[in-house]
């Protein structure tokens, strides 16, 4: 079974509301990735989140994590039309190694 | 030009016919990766590589081989395909350490077709 799981599966909001997506995992991890993807393209690397972290912020992107709860959210603010994608999480145990993707987050945007 | 290329980007093919899909870098990352893309079923990994010596199988490695030629190059073929390996195949590179911790970077992808 996955290692992250998203929620919602699809999402859609107007220009300017705020976009936020959950992810849950199941084992102890080092790190967490969000990744977003433009429709049949390759992965993008948005921002990483260590174990140790509970917050950070990139932009428009602020991403949280809940160890105790196993738990990663990403918050979009002021979101444009150009955000549209799938957004997926994905995260490695604590001696790294292979990733594990969620099914991913569809976001719609619409202007 | 692009750190992680894909070749073919496009591939039609028959049942039972042999399939190579081949994955270059050139970010110099020890760490190689073979995902294909189903809709609705997100990423799932088939095989890895943390090193030429060393490949790995994901969860889904059964219909598939890999072969890592070189640091740069990672290929996988699909010894004979079935209309069910249709779908979007994404190779991806990374490295540990100096704080990178695994961050994938992604090539364009192939879309497999079997008919």
């Amino acid at each position: 079974s996955q290692q992250g799981e998203e929620d919602p599966q699809a999402l859609s909001i107007q220009e300017g509301e705020n976009a936020t997506m959950n992810c849950s995992y199941k084992t102890s991890i080092n790190n967490l990735q969000w990744y977003r993807q433009n429709s049949g393209r390759g992965l993008v690397h948005l921002i990483l989140i260590r174990s140790n972290e509970r917050e950070k912020h990139s932009g428009r992107l602020r991403v949280t994590l809940d160890t105790s709860k196993k738990s990663s959210s990403l918050l979009i603010t002021a979101s444009r039309a150009a955000d549209t994608a799938s957004y997926f999480c994905s995260s490695n145990g604590n001696q790294g190694g292979k990733l594990i993707f969620g099914q991913g987050t569809e976001l719609s945007v619409k202007p | 030009d692009a750190d992680v290329t894909q070749t073919p980007r496009n591939r039609i093919t028959k049942t039972g016919k042999r399939i190579m899909l081949e994955c270059s870098q050139t970010k110099g990352h020890d760490r190689m990766y073979w995902y294909r893309q189903d809709p609705g079923l997100g990423l799932r990994l088939i095989y890895y590589s943390f090193d030429v010596k060393d490949i790995n199988k994901g969860e889904i490695s059964d219909g598939y081989s890999v072969s890592r030629q070189a640091q740069a190059k990672f290929s996988l073929s699909l010894e004979s395909a079935i209309p069910n390996q249709t779908a979007l195949y994404f190779c991806a590179t990374s490295t540990w350490g100096s704080g990178r911790e695994d961050t994938q970077y992604f090539g364009p992808g192939t879309r497999l077709t079997v008919l």
